[in-house]
Protein backbone atom coordinates (compact mmCIF):
# COMPACT_ATOMS: atom_id res chain seq x y z
CA UNK A 1 0.00 0.00 0.00
CA UNK A 2 0.77 4.07 -0.33
CA UNK A 3 3.28 4.95 2.00
CA UNK A 4 4.81 8.34 2.98
CA UNK A 5 7.35 9.43 4.62
CA UNK A 6 8.85 13.05 5.51
CA UNK A 7 12.12 14.59 6.05
CA UNK A 8 13.94 17.75 6.23
CA UNK A 9 15.96 19.41 8.95
CA UNK A 10 14.37 19.79 12.67
CA UNK A 11 15.88 22.85 13.50
CA UNK A 12 15.58 26.13 11.19
CA UNK A 13 16.55 29.87 12.21
CA UNK A 14 13.59 32.29 12.53
CA UNK A 15 13.70 34.17 9.47
CA UNK A 16 14.91 31.17 7.20
CA UNK A 17 13.34 28.86 4.82
CA UNK A 18 11.98 25.53 5.93
CA UNK A 19 12.67 23.05 3.46
CA UNK A 20 10.73 19.33 3.58
CA UNK A 21 10.59 16.48 1.62
CA UNK A 22 7.73 13.79 0.95
CA UNK A 23 8.89 10.39 -0.05
CA UNK A 24 6.39 8.53 -1.17
CA UNK A 25 6.56 4.64 -1.61
CA UNK A 26 3.80 1.84 -3.33
CA UNK A 27 2.42 4.00 -5.55
CA UNK A 28 2.91 6.68 -8.20
CA UNK A 29 2.40 10.38 -7.34
CA UNK A 30 1.69 10.60 -11.11
CA UNK A 31 -1.55 8.27 -10.93
CA UNK A 32 -4.90 8.52 -9.68
CA UNK A 33 -7.07 11.35 -8.74
CA UNK A 34 -4.69 12.42 -5.25
CA UNK A 35 -4.11 15.41 -4.01
CA UNK A 36 -0.62 15.50 -2.02
CA UNK A 37 -0.46 17.80 0.60
CA UNK A 38 1.14 19.22 3.44
CA UNK A 39 -0.75 19.69 7.02
CA UNK A 40 1.07 20.57 9.96
CA UNK A 41 0.19 20.02 13.80
CA UNK A 42 1.09 22.75 16.29
CA UNK A 43 2.45 21.94 19.91
CA UNK A 44 -0.98 23.35 21.04
CA UNK A 45 -2.23 20.09 18.57
CA UNK A 46 -3.90 22.19 16.45
CA UNK A 47 -4.06 20.88 12.73
CA UNK A 48 -3.76 23.28 9.96
CA UNK A 49 -3.68 21.99 6.12
CA UNK A 50 -1.12 23.96 4.42
CA UNK A 51 -1.51 23.42 0.70
CA UNK A 52 -1.74 20.77 -1.95
CA UNK A 53 -0.19 19.74 -5.58
CA UNK A 54 -2.01 17.49 -7.88
CA UNK A 55 -0.08 15.19 -10.31
CA UNK A 56 -0.25 17.97 -12.97
CA UNK A 57 1.66 20.33 -10.83
CA UNK A 58 -1.63 22.05 -10.15
CA UNK A 59 -0.99 23.69 -6.72
CA UNK A 60 -3.72 25.06 -3.99
CA UNK A 61 -3.12 27.14 -1.16
CA UNK A 62 -4.53 27.73 2.58
CA UNK A 63 -4.66 31.80 1.77
CA UNK A 64 -3.38 32.09 5.52
CA UNK A 65 0.02 30.55 4.61
CA UNK A 66 -0.04 31.55 0.67
CA UNK A 67 2.47 34.06 0.85
CA UNK A 68 5.19 32.42 2.82
CA UNK A 69 4.69 28.96 1.21
CA UNK A 70 5.61 26.55 -2.15
CA UNK A 71 4.50 23.43 -2.74
CA UNK A 72 5.48 21.32 -5.79
CA UNK A 73 6.46 17.48 -6.85
CA UNK A 74 9.27 15.65 -8.79
CA UNK A 75 7.35 12.64 -10.27
CA UNK A 76 10.54 10.86 -11.56
CA UNK A 77 11.61 10.81 -7.95
CA UNK A 78 7.68 10.19 -6.43
CA UNK A 79 9.04 12.94 -4.27
CA UNK A 80 6.74 16.45 -3.21
CA UNK A 81 8.27 19.29 -1.25
CA UNK A 82 7.67 22.13 0.41
CA UNK A 83 9.08 25.07 1.56
CA UNK A 84 7.97 27.95 3.37
CA UNK A 85 9.99 31.61 3.56
CA UNK A 86 10.35 33.71 6.45
CA UNK A 87 9.69 31.33 9.36
CA UNK A 88 8.57 32.38 12.80
CA UNK A 89 8.18 30.30 16.27
CA UNK A 90 4.23 30.02 14.74
CA UNK A 91 6.04 27.80 12.37
CA UNK A 92 7.18 25.05 15.23
CA UNK A 93 5.29 22.06 14.53
CA UNK A 94 4.97 18.66 13.08
CA UNK A 95 4.83 18.79 9.37
CA UNK A 96 2.96 15.68 8.00
CA UNK A 97 2.52 15.23 3.83
CA UNK A 98 -0.72 12.85 2.97
CA UNK A 99 -2.31 11.65 0.53
CA UNK A 100 -5.76 13.67 -0.55
CA UNK A 101 -8.67 12.28 -1.94
CA UNK A 102 -11.20 13.82 -3.78
CA UNK A 103 -14.25 11.97 -5.72
CA UNK A 104 -16.23 15.05 -5.78
CA UNK A 105 -16.76 18.52 -4.72
CA UNK A 106 -14.34 21.05 -2.67
CA UNK A 107 -10.71 19.42 -2.89
CA UNK A 108 -8.92 17.74 -1.07
CA UNK A 109 -11.43 15.67 0.98
CA UNK A 110 -10.34 13.78 3.59
CA UNK A 111 -6.84 12.43 3.92
CA UNK A 112 -5.30 9.07 3.49
CA UNK A 113 -2.78 7.89 4.82
CA UNK A 114 -0.12 10.32 6.54
CA UNK A 115 2.98 10.29 6.95
CA UNK A 116 4.24 9.81 10.38
CA UNK A 117 5.55 13.61 10.90
CA UNK A 118 8.42 15.42 11.68
CA UNK A 119 9.03 17.99 13.91
CA UNK A 120 10.35 21.31 12.99
CA UNK A 121 11.59 23.63 15.55
CA UNK A 122 12.13 27.20 14.64
CA UNK A 123 14.88 28.75 17.01
CA UNK A 124 15.71 32.00 17.57
CA UNK B 1 -13.22 29.22 6.89
CA UNK B 2 -15.32 26.97 8.49
CA UNK B 3 -14.59 27.04 12.33
CA UNK B 4 -15.44 23.34 14.20
CA UNK B 5 -16.20 22.99 17.86
CA UNK B 6 -15.17 19.61 19.16
CA UNK B 7 -17.22 18.64 22.71
CA UNK B 8 -16.22 17.34 25.10
CA UNK B 9 -12.62 18.42 25.78
CA UNK B 10 -11.92 15.33 27.35
CA UNK B 11 -14.04 12.26 27.88
CA UNK B 12 -13.19 10.14 30.43
CA UNK B 13 -15.19 6.31 29.85
CA UNK B 14 -13.83 2.54 30.72
CA UNK B 15 -13.42 -0.12 28.79
CA UNK B 16 -16.73 -1.66 27.41
CA UNK B 17 -18.72 1.41 27.30
CA UNK B 18 -20.15 3.64 24.97
CA UNK B 19 -18.49 7.16 23.58
CA UNK B 20 -20.37 9.72 21.74
CA UNK B 21 -17.90 12.69 20.69
CA UNK B 22 -19.57 15.98 19.05
CA UNK B 23 -18.80 18.39 15.81
CA UNK B 24 -20.16 20.92 15.68
CA UNK B 25 -19.65 23.46 12.72
CA UNK B 26 -19.74 27.39 12.39
CA UNK B 27 -21.88 27.01 9.11
CA UNK B 28 -23.36 24.16 7.04
CA UNK B 29 -21.20 21.61 6.23
CA UNK B 30 -22.02 21.19 2.56
CA UNK B 31 -22.68 17.40 1.29
CA UNK B 32 -22.08 15.89 4.65
CA UNK B 33 -18.60 16.64 3.57
CA UNK B 34 -17.01 15.69 7.54
CA UNK B 35 -14.16 13.32 8.49
CA UNK B 36 -13.24 11.74 11.63
CA UNK B 37 -9.51 11.07 12.65
CA UNK B 38 -8.37 8.71 15.67
CA UNK B 39 -4.84 10.11 17.01
CA UNK B 40 -2.54 8.05 19.12
CA UNK B 41 0.59 9.66 21.14
CA UNK B 42 3.37 9.86 18.99
CA UNK B 43 1.54 8.97 15.84
CA UNK B 44 0.21 10.43 12.82
CA UNK B 45 -3.91 10.84 12.79
CA UNK B 46 -5.63 7.92 11.08
CA UNK B 47 -8.46 8.24 9.10
CA UNK B 48 -11.84 6.52 10.82
CA UNK B 49 -14.63 8.10 9.06
CA UNK B 50 -15.22 10.21 6.03
CA UNK B 51 -18.60 11.24 3.99
CA UNK B 52 -19.93 12.10 7.69
CA UNK B 53 -21.01 8.10 8.11
CA UNK B 54 -18.48 5.80 5.62
CA UNK B 55 -16.24 3.93 7.48
CA UNK B 56 -12.49 3.85 6.68
CA UNK B 57 -11.00 0.57 4.86
CA UNK B 58 -10.08 -1.57 8.13
CA UNK B 59 -12.13 0.25 10.44
CA UNK B 60 -14.14 -2.14 12.48
CA UNK B 61 -17.98 -1.29 12.84
CA UNK B 62 -18.18 -0.56 16.14
CA UNK B 63 -16.91 3.35 15.19
CA UNK B 64 -19.86 4.99 13.15
CA UNK B 65 -20.50 8.85 12.09
CA UNK B 66 -23.98 10.53 11.84
CA UNK B 67 -24.78 13.87 11.38
CA UNK B 68 -25.69 16.93 8.67
CA UNK B 69 -25.31 20.43 8.35
CA UNK B 70 -24.21 22.06 11.37
CA UNK B 71 -24.03 18.72 14.06
CA UNK B 72 -21.87 15.90 13.53
CA UNK B 73 -21.21 12.96 16.17
CA UNK B 74 -18.88 10.06 16.00
CA UNK B 75 -19.63 6.75 18.13
CA UNK B 76 -17.64 4.12 19.65
CA UNK B 77 -20.42 1.70 20.39
CA UNK B 78 -17.66 -0.37 22.83
CA UNK B 79 -14.47 0.90 23.61
CA UNK B 80 -11.29 -1.12 23.61
CA UNK B 81 -8.47 -0.31 25.24
CA UNK B 82 -6.89 0.76 22.26
CA UNK B 83 -9.65 2.88 21.33
CA UNK B 84 -8.20 5.51 24.04
CA UNK B 85 -6.62 8.51 22.05
CA UNK B 86 -7.18 11.97 20.67
CA UNK B 87 -9.92 12.32 17.98
CA UNK B 88 -10.36 15.37 15.36
CA UNK B 89 -13.36 15.83 12.96
CA UNK B 90 -12.54 17.81 9.47
CA UNK B 91 -15.16 19.26 7.17
CA UNK B 92 -14.08 19.86 3.48
CA UNK B 93 -17.22 21.10 2.24
CA UNK B 94 -15.61 24.50 2.26
CA UNK B 95 -12.66 25.25 0.95
CA UNK B 96 -9.82 25.66 2.80
CA UNK B 97 -10.79 22.29 5.04
CA UNK B 98 -10.38 22.94 8.78
CA UNK B 99 -10.22 20.78 11.40
CA UNK B 100 -11.63 20.53 15.17
CA UNK B 101 -9.16 21.44 18.34
CA UNK B 102 -9.80 17.48 19.34
CA UNK B 103 -11.31 15.33 21.94
CA UNK B 104 -9.19 13.42 24.17
CA UNK B 105 -10.44 9.91 25.14
CA UNK B 106 -9.00 8.83 28.38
Amino acid sequence: QVQLEESGPGLVKASQTLSLTCTVSGGSISSGNYYWSWIRQHPGKDLEWIAYVYSNGNTYYNPSLKSRVTISLDTSKNHFYLKVTAVTAADTAVYYCARGHCPAGSCPNWFDPWGQGTLVTVSS
Amino acid sequence: EIVLTQSPGTLSLSPGERATLSCRASQSVSSSSLAWYQQKPGQAPRLLIYGASNRATGIPDMFSGSGSGTDFTLTISRLEPEDFAVYYCQQYGSSPCTFGQGTKLE
